[in-house]
């Protein structure tokens, strides 16, 4: 089964400062797909982005789905302790309906 | 609210054990998932469940099995229990498939084999 690699794979930063995830693959998904895992719990869906090129905003968070639709990034400007949690990307090829899930970046971000 | 609920936060069991890892949904979605999540690894997709007693395998389906005799409920059931089992698993639900169909997740149960 193909991963998406995500990057960092760890990440501890202090409160206020940005930071950038990534998540690369070498094939083309046709949509994909940015869940937040709070530690004992399962993960919630933050966005889902279909076109490449495609910047979505969530307050603080902004989504990129890159050109080729190979990758994408979650850029969070002045992070919070609230941002705390394991960030995963999933894609999904076109013709499947089965989502690929990313290896994970575990951020923490400190008062 | 929604929600996905999983029997058990924790479990612990015996090598050889039969084991049923039960999930509930009261959404009345038609597609369910059971996956499994190490570390490094991200989720990997067990089964898979389209409607009351159709299911698919999906990437890892080698010593599990799985039941869905009503639409709100989907088990997993681990035959005979191995120490390579020893994962957090999470159930899931959705309404669509594909495109920018939303997975509702569970709390997930971490089980032990030992």
């Amino acid at each position: 089964t193909q991963l998406l690699e995500q990057s960092p794979q760890f990440l501890s930063i202090q409160e206020g400062e940005n930071l950038t995830v990534y998540c690369n693959s070498s094939s083309v998904f046709s949509s994909l797909q940015w869940y937040r895992q709070e530690p004992g719990e399962g993960p919630v869906l933050l966005v889902t982005v279909v076109t490449g090129g495609e910047v979505k905003k969530l307050k603080r968070l902004t989504f990129q789905f890159g050109d080729a639709r190979k990758d994408s990034s979650l850029h969070i400007t002045a992070a919070q302790p609230g941002d705390t949690g394991l960030y995963l990307c999933a894609g999904r090829h076109s013709g499947t309906y089965k989502y690929i899930f990313g290896t994970g970046t575990r951020l923490k971000v400190l008062a | 609210d929604v929600k996905v609920t999983q029997s058990s936060r924790y479990l612990v069991k015996r090598t050889g054990e039969k084991v049923f890892l039960e999930c509930v949904q009261d959404m009345d979605h038609e597609n369910m998932f059971w996956y499994r999540q190490d570390p490094g690894l991200g989720l990997r997709l067990i089964y898979f469940s389209y409607d009351v007693k159709m299911k698919e395998k999906g990437d890892i389906p080698e010593g599990y099995s799985v039941s869905r005799e009503k639409k709100e409920r989907f088990s997993l059931i681990l035959e005979s229990a191995s120490t390579n089992q020893t994962s957090m698993y999470l159930c899931a639900s959705s309404l669509n498939l594909g495109g920018g169909s939303e997975a509702f997740f569970g709390q997930g149960t971490r089980l032990t084999v030992v």
